[in-house]
């Protein structure tokens, strides 16, 4: 248990659906991330939150949309996915924003999306 | 460009010691992590080091020399549980983590 929960664990969807991934974090942290991690790459950061504005996107198609509520939520939005989008979502926090403490993260279990 | 080399796999024995290395090219050096990621499940903080040197937790060990951009992890009294990826990250001059793709470390009976 790391603290970080996600949620769907399981998700496989149509390149015509639309859907959310959801992502928890109880550890009082300042910072939250989604990464994605495909088989045998390094783990792509595509957003980053700190006390829920977005601090940085790095380069990802519009067809991911996030959306951080409050420090303890975030959400991937997704619509119009294509089957490269298939992976591993993982969610992330630390305690402070980048740069601003040792940065170690504590990753969720992620979400494994499938896109047909 | 900024990369982050690893082996992709490494086999060793229950009870022996195995050395995952990294070598890393960056721009700029705020630290470097090791990570722990069982099949199916979240990567796990392993350790840190933002000094040269020898960081020793239990069984688990980590080495840093920036001036070479090497580092690796030394993982002692291997046991079953330790099957996992490994992954190597460095946090750059912006604070931006760059990974390895991880190595998967496969242990034996």
């Amino acid at each position: 248990e790391t603290g970080v929960t996600q949620t769907p664990r399981h998700l496989v969807m149509g390149m015509t659906n639309k859907k959310s991934l959801k992502c928890e974090q109880h550890l009082g942290h300042n910072a939250m991330y989604w990464y994605k991690q495909s088989a045998k790459k390094p783990l792509e950061l595509m957003f980053v939150y700190s006390l829920e504005e977005r601090v940085e996107n790095n380069s990802v198609p519009s067809r991911f949309s996030p959306e951080c509520p409050n420090s303890s939520h975030l959400f991937l939005h997704l619509h119009t996915l294509q089957p490269e989008d298939s992976a591993l979502y993982l969610c992330a926090s630390s305690q402070e924003a980048p740069g601003d403490g040792t940065g170690e993260l504590f990753f969720g279990e992620g979400s494994r999306l499938t896109v047909l | 460009g900024q990369n982050i080399d690893q082996p992709t796999e490494m086999t060793a024995t229950e009870g022996a010691i195995v050395q995952i290395n990294c070598t890393y090219q960056t721009s700029g050096f705020n630290g470097l992590f090791w990570y722990q990621q069982h099949a199916g499940e979240a990567p796990t903080f392993l350790s840190y080091n933002v000094l040269d040197g020898l960081e020793e937790k239990g069984r688990f060990s980590s080495f840093l020399s920036r001036s070479k951009g090497y580092s690796y992890l030394l993982l002692k009294e291997l046991q079953m549980k330790d099957s996992a990826s490994y992954l190597c990250a460095v946090q750059d001059s912006n604070y931006q983590l760059i990974w390895g793709a991880g190595t998967k470390l496969i242990i034996k009976p």
